[in-house]
């Protein structure tokens, strides 16, 4: 069965190191999205992308990057983790021209 | 004022109840309406798409006021599985801002025995 799947699922690092969250998807689809999700806040849109090669910025893109370099996977990165950083993680995929998104699993980022 | 605003509650209800959710969107020109639940520590799946002649899926109805720029969703004989948290989501974008959307806090819901 198609999916979307993310790793790792816990991480744990210290302020000021590089963090690469990955994200894989098996429904070919162009779109791919990054959220953090916060107490108080939802979901906020990190970053995204309508195909290979394509990244936008999203509401909260600050200190985060991706690059596309195939259609299943959408690395977020993350320059020189904060504090600030510490949140739950979600990737979703959609078809071209659709809203309607799946999403993976999360990843728990804890910056000490 | 928040774009897409949701009581974040909690609701408790006993089984058996009718409950039901509000949100409201500020934009207007806002195109895709969706309802999500999401479990606790879960990812968010999508529960229904809400649509202006509104629509239903067992025991679910959403319902969309472009006018009053409102969105509604009414859960009938609540079960116990149904405590989550519901999310309204909507697209405020237009023509190929696919994709874009924007998540409200969420509004908790608890049914009890």
């Amino acid at each position: 069965d198609a999916e979307i799947t993310q790793s790792p699922r816990h991480k744990i690092t210290e302020t000021g190191r590089q963090v690469t969250l990955a994200c894989h998807q098996t429904w070919n689809h162009n779109n791919m999205f990054w959220y953090r999700q916060d107490l108080g806040h939802g979901l906020r849109l990190i970053h995204y992308s309508y195909g290979v090669q394509d990244t936008n910025k999203g509401e909260v893109s600050d200190g985060y990057s991706v690059s596309r370099s195939n259609t299943e996977d959408l690395p977020l990165t993350l320059e020189s983790a904060a504090s600030s950083q510490t949140s739950v993680y979600f990737c979703a995929s959609s078809e071209r021209t659709s809203d309607t998104q799946y999403f993976g699993p999360g990843t728990r980022l804890t910056v000490l | 004022r928040k774009e897409v605003e949701q009581d974040p509650g909690p609701f408790n209800v006993p089984e058996g109840a009718t409950v039901a959710f509000n949100c409201t969107y500020s934009n207007s020109a806002s195109q895709s309406f969706f309802w999500y639940r999401q479990d606790c520590r879960k990812e968010p799946k999508l529960l229904m798409s809400v649509y202006s002649s509104g629509n239903e899926d067992g025991r679910f109805t959403a319902q969309l006021n472009r006018a009053s720029q409102y969105i509604s969703l009414l859960i009938r004989d609540s079960k116990l599985s149904d405590s989550a948290t519901y999310l309204c989501v909507v697209n405020q974008g237009g023509g190929t801002s696919y994709g874009k959307l924007t998540f409200g806090q969420g509004t908790i819901l608890t049914v009890h025995p």
